[in-house]
């Protein structure tokens, strides 16, 4: 199946320090979403973005929808020990029904 | 608020057998739910786009007599696993549009021995 592609696949960070992902796609969404994922759980939803160059917060999370429409990024700063797991963005084009596609995740470590 | 949840949250089965899997969406109706299967350390993967009252639609290279699904009413999807074997354990995780965006059920965790 079609995936995103996410960088870094992993990183390990020390407490304190900020954090930098991102997603491209070769096709162009209308929608991207961030989720996190921990180990045994379903994703849960961190941030939605809606509209071309559109740069949202949530808490110590910034996310970014891309210009060209074919990329986002996450940040996240200040990054504290709970903020292990895995970070998955997700795109969907317009097209009646959302289907979101994944990107392949950054497996995120953070070191006390 | 909306939630979406799954059962159950865990199973485990012997090869040959058919497991259903729940997804309800809780205080919202989803007139679409899409099921997805992550394998460990991986990403989630598109199964099928579930609909209510009408046939599944699924991704490419997803067998649409293995894995049926039933989606029956606005609050409720059914993954079917028929005839089970090893390679199909995997989580298994549905979604629904909660609006403003989707959101995911908890998983569930399939094993067959």
């Amino acid at each position: 199946g079609q995936q995103l592609n996410q960088s870094p696949q992993s990183m390990f960070i020390q407490e304190g320090e900020d954090v930098s992902m991102n997603c491209t796609s070769s096709s162009i969404f209308n929608t991207w979403l961030w989720y996190k994922q921990d180990p045994g759980e379903g994703p849960v939803l961190l941030i939605a973005l809606y509209k071309a160059g559109e740069l949202t917060s949530n808490g110590r999370l910034t996310a970014q929808f891309g210009i060209t429409r074919k990329d986002s990024f996450l940040n996240i700063s200040a990054s504290i020990p709970s903020d292990v797991g895995i970070y998955f963005c997700a795109g969907a084009k317009t097209s009646g029904t959302y289907k979101y596609i994944f990107g392949t995740g950054t497996r995120l470590k953070v070191l006390a | 608020g909306a939630v979406v949840s799954q059962h159950p949250s865990w199973v485990i089965c012997k090869s040959g057998t058919s497991v259903k899997i729940e997804c309800r969406s809780l205080d919202f109706q989803a007139t679409t739910m899409f099921w997805y299967r992550q394998f460990p350390k991986q990403s989630l993967m598109l199964m099928a786009t579930s609909n209510e009252g009408s046939k599944a639609t699924y991704e490419q290279g997803v067998e649409k007599d293995k894995f049926l699904i039933n989606h029956a009413s606005l609050t409720l999807s059914t993954l079917t696993v028929t005839s089970a074997h090893p390679e199909d354990s995997s989580f298994y995780i549905c979604s629904a549009n909660g609006s403003p965006a989707w959101l995911f059920g908890p998983g569930t965790r399939l094993t067959v021995l």
